[in-house]
C-alpha cells in the first residue's frame, strides 16, 4: 500500500531564516506530487506540482521554491522566511488513471 | 477560473440525523471531483472520488452525487455519529492536465451525542 510522509510535523522559525520541508511517498512509482498551503481561516492553496524528477510548476509567485531530486521525494524551500509564510503545509500525491489525491499529515509552520 | 463554493459553512446536528453538504463549481469542464475530511490539525482524508462521467459514488454511510452540467455535488451522510465531526472539503480537478485540485472553503460539521 502507498504511504506519504512529511517532516517535520511542526516548526517554529524566525523571520529571515531558511526553510526546508520534506515529503516522501512509498509504494508507488512516478507519482504526481503537490505542495499546498492552508493559512488560518483560509482554504487550501496549491503552491507547486511536479509530474517527474526535476519538473516543477509554480502556481503562485512567492517566497518559496520546490524541488524533486528523486522520483518519490518532494522538497519545499525558502531562503528567507516571511511572517506571511506561516501556515499548514500539505504534500499530496496522485497517479493515473483516476488521479485521486492522497495527502500527508502536514507540517505546521510558525514564523516569528 | 474555477471557483468552488460550499454551503453551509458550518452545521450542527444531533446524533442520528441524516444530512447533506453542498458543493458548487463554476466551470463544468472537470476531470473528477473529490470529497475530503479534515480533522483539526490533521491532513486530508479522501472520502469519495467521482469521475466526470459518473453520477454518484457510495462508501458506507456516505453517498456523493455529481451533476456536472449544473456544477453541483452533494455529500449525503446517513445516521450521523459524533465521530463524523470534522471539516468536509470539496475539490474539483480540471481537464487541462496534471489534475490540479481547486478546493472549496469547507463545511465544519459538529455532531452532538
Amino acid at each position: 500500500s502507498q504511504t506519504i510522509h512529511q517532516w517535520p510535523a511542526t516548526l517554529v522559525q524566525p523571520v529571515g531564516s531558511p526553510l526546508s520541508l520534506e515529503c516522501t511517498v512509498e509504494g508507488t512509482s512516478n507519482p504526481n506530487l503537490y505542495w499546498y498551503r492552508q493559512a488560518a481561516g483560509r482554504g487550501l492553496q496549491l503552491l507547486f506540482y511536479s509530474v517527474g524528477i526535476g519538473q516543477i510548476s509554480s502556481e503562485v509567485p512567492q517566497n518559496l521554491s520546490a524541488s524533486r531530486p528523486q522520483d518519490r521525494q518532494f522538497i519545499l524551500s525558502s531562503k528567507k522566511l516571511l511572517l506571511s509564510d506561516s501556515g499548514f503545509y500539505l504534500c499530496a500525491w496522485s497517479a493515473g488513471p483516476l488521479y485521486e489525491q492522497y495527502f500527508g499529515p502536514g507540517t505546521r509552520l510558525t514564523v516569528t | 477560473k474555477q471557483e468552488v463554493t460550499q454551503i453551509p459553512a458550518a452545521l450542527s446536528v444531533p446524533e442520528g440525523e441524516n444530512l447533506v453538504l453542498n458543493c458548487s463549481f463554476t466551470d463544468s469542464a472537470i476531470y473528477n471531483l473529490q470529497w475530503f475530511r479534515q480533522d483539526p490539525g490533521k491532513g486530508l482524508t479522501s472520502l469519495l472520488l467521482i469521475q466526470s462521467s459518473q453520477r454518484e459514488q457510495t462508501s458506507g454511510r456516505l453517498n456523493a452525487s455529481l451533476d456536472k452540467s449544473s456544477g453541483r455535488s452533494t455529500l449525503y451522510i446517513a445516521a450521523s455519529q459524533p465521530g463524523d465531526s470534522a471539516t468536509y472539503l470539496c475539490a474539483v480537478s480540471g481537464n487541462t492536465g496534471f489534475q490540479k485540485l481547486v478546493f472549496g472553503t469547507g463545511t465544519r460539521l459538529l455532531v452532538s451525542p
